[in-house]
């Protein structure tokens, strides 16, 4: 079972800021938080991830709470290209079977024009 | 630097029938993945693949469903016979190692008739 809570839809409207939640109260220490997205009939595309501090890309800024039991992804400027379902999950960064990708169902970001 | 290409985009069979799925990695990545979509749901992995190695194979159903990897670069995932409920999209991904992010193709379309 995925290990993430998120909305399941989410409106933004274009050029605006889409912040999209996610909580994993039960995230341990060794677990980094992962966003991917998926537009409409394609692959998933990697984002962003983080451990405890935030961090910023040429795609988004990933806000990490201090207790780590939540994350925000901030798109600044969303575009309509940005419409995707968008996953937050949890996972650990070492060796073997245990570190795997385990997706939810997302939230479906849908900007408006 | 090119993508995870994956062929064919969309196959149509009927149930019983074997069907074959093929992934090519980006170039020097030694872990490969495959998962199935189910429409409406988040991916789920079926095996995992540390060069020519299985990492992780516990969600694959063994009893229809193989992959191998051979030579450790492209990697090939049948199903035989194929049942309904293997309508799906089966995505490769691939990433440099077990601790990089994952990168996803645009994945094979299968409809059981």
């Amino acid at each position: 079972d995925a290990k993430t809570t998120q909305p399941p839809s989410m409106d933004c409207a274009e050029g605006r800021a889409a912040n999209l939640p996610c909580n994993h109260s039960t995230i341990s220490g060794n677990e980094y938080v992962y966003w991917y997205r998926q537009i409409h009939s394609q692959g998933p595309q990697y984002i962003i991830h983080g451990l405890k501090n935030n961090e910023t890309n040429e795609m988004a800024s990933l806000i990490i709470t201090e207790d780590r039991k939540s994350s925000t992804l901030i798109l600044p400027h969303a575009t309509l290209r940005d419409t995707a379902v968008y996953y937050c999950i949890v996972r650990a960064d070492y060796g073997g079977a245990t570190n795997k990708l385990i997706f939810g169902t997302g939230t479906l970001l849908a900007v408006q024009p | 630097e090119a993508g995870v290409a994956q062929s064919p985009r969309y196959k149509i069979i009927e149930k019983r029938q074997s069907v074959a799925f093929w992934c090519n990695p980006i170039s020097g990545h030694a872990t490969l993945y495959w998962y199935q979509q189910i429409l409406g749901q988040g991916p789920k992995l079926l095996i995992q693949f540390q060069n020519n190695g299985v990492v992780d194979d516990s969600q694959l159903p063994k009893d229809r469903f193989s992959a191998e990897r051979l030579k450790g670069v492209d990697s090939t995932l049948k199903i035989q016979p194929a049942k309904l409920e293997d309508s799906a999209v089966y995505l490769c991904a691939s990433s440099k190692t077990e601790n990089q992010p994952q990168h996803f193709g645009d994945g094979t379309r299968l409809s059981i008739l």
